[in-house]
């Protein structure tokens, strides 16, 4: 059965902090893994990875895929209050195109 | 672009009756929507895919009779939730699919009292 597993599942830090998100799959047809971050409403876009070792990067957040060993980290740098949220990463299924996504990662910020 | 829209944002509702949520691609076609259902500090769980002009795809666990899909549109599918029950109390988000990308609506949460 496909699986996608976050870790941790929950992160306190203070402001100025870096924080490495992690995400491992095992989804047999594998077409993209994604990235988001949800506050109290529907998740926002961050990134698709598609192919292994490039770096994605936006602001402070950079994220990375190994499709070797089936995992993609998330990088939060210089955290800010802001930042709380979950942080979902979801599969995406080539053949059906549906997202399988992971448990999230509860993000808290502390000023 | 790509913007997904719902209706109603909330809604509250009581035990027994019937609801219905619309999901709108605002500026594309979506030929696939998905609707997901998210219970408090959980993740989305995807509940069935719309294909328009056909019957939806439920996911296992997920009762067709109680959830009734209608992918009437390129653009609107509605989600019908009948004799509503307070453990169908939830937050429900739809997405549009163009291409492999999903597009996700704003959800809406449903409080059954």
């Amino acid at each position: 059965e496909d699986k996608v597993v976050q870790s941790p599942l929950s992160l306190v830090v203070h402001e100025g902090d870096t924080v490495t998100l992690n995400c491992s799959y095992e989804v047999t047809n594998f077409r993209s893994l994604l990235w988001y971050k949800q506050e109290k409403k529907a998740p926002t876009f961050l990134f698709m990875l598609t192919s292994s070792g490039i770096e994605k990067k936006s602001g402070r957040l950079s994220s990375i895929l190994d499709k070797k060993e089936l995992f993609s980290i998330l990088n939060i740098t210089a955290t800010q209050t802001g930042d709380s949220a979950v942080y979902l990463c979801a599969v995406e299924d080539v053949r059906t195109y549906k997202y399988i996504f992971g448990t999230g990662t509860r993000l808290k910020v502390l000023a | 672009g790509a913007v997904v829209s719902q209706h109603p944002s909330w809604v509250i509702c009581k035990s027994g009756t019937s609801v219905k949520i619309e999901c709108r691609s605002l500026d594309f076609q979506a030929t696939t929507m998905f609707w997901y259902r998210q219970f408090p500090k959980q993740s989305l769980m995807l509940m069935a895919t719309s294909n328009e002009g056909s019957k939806a795809t439920y996911e296992q666990g997920v009762e067709k009779d109680k959830f009734l899909i209608n992918h009437a549109s390129l653009t609107l599918s509605t989600l019908t939730v009948t004799s509503a029950h307070p453990e169908d109390s939830s937050f429900y988000i739809c997405s549009g699919a163009q291409g492999y990308e999903q597009y996700f609506g704003p959800g809406t949460r449903l409080t059954v009292t």
